[in-house]
């Protein structure tokens, strides 16, 4: 079992404010990370894929950096909307996916 | 349209008494999973197939399983539920290397 760490468990950001949060991972045996978005009584959907060292991804206001050496990867939202409140979730793959517990993040209007 | 598909999306059962969760996708994916998502817990893994007649445990296998004899079909088998089994359970699938396409959920309670 591989350990997925994300923090923040919860955060909430007036619309308007730009927020982050982490995902954590050992970083040895790395082959790819995801960034899920997960709205109550939804689905999780995919926002990211990232496998190399540096990546950075971006979709809208939404955007996300990986570092593999020290195991850690960022997602930005830039300008939160009340829409992109959601659980936030990050998964380390190999064969298996490892998830972490997810960031679940409130925008007040 | 691509998807994914559970049924059924709400089951309740009493202790013992054998069920099945149908999953199914349209993408020709290699890879399907089944996770339950639990409070506090976020998603595990409790198997996973990586080709037709190709399963393996994830984290939390006890109590399932699976088989995977047609490549779009994998079912979720329950021999003996026990209410420890009570969750929301979430079928996935992919291509190797890429992101999972999720199905619905089935909430299931077991009594």
């Amino acid at each position: 079992i591989l350990n997925v760490e994300q923090s923040p468990q919860s955060l909430h950001v007036q619309e308007g404010d730009s927020t982050n949060f982490t995902c954590s991972f050992p970083s040895s045996n790395f082959y790819a990370l995801h960034w899920y978005r997960w709205e109550t009584a939804k689905s999780p959907e995919a926002l990211f894929v990232m496998t190399l060292n540096g990546d950075e991804k971006k979709k809208g206001r939404i955007s996300a950096t990986l570092n593999t050496k020290e195991g850690y990867s960022y997602l930005y939202i830039k300008g939160s909307q009340p829409e992109d409140s959601a659980t936030y979730l990050c998964a380390l793959t190999g064969n298996q996916f490892y998830f972490g517990t997810g960031t679940s993040l409130t925008v007040i209007p | 349209e691509a998807q994914v598909t559970q049924n059924p999306r709400y089951l309740i059962t009493v202790t013992g008494k054998k069920l099945t969760v149908t999953c199914s996708q349209n993408m020709n994916h290699e890879y399907m999973s089944w996770y339950r998502q639990d409070p506090g817990l976020g998603l595990r893994q409790i198997y996973y197939s990586m080709n037709v007649e190709v399963t393996d445990k994830g984290d939390v296998p006890e109590g399932y399983k699976v088989s995977r004899k047609e490549k779009r079909n994998f079912p979720l088998i329950l021999e003996s539920p026990s209410p420890n089994q009570t969750s929301l359970y979430f079928c996935a699938s992919n291509f190797p290397g890429d992101t999972q396409y999720f199905g619905p959920g089935t909430r299931l309670t077991v009594l």
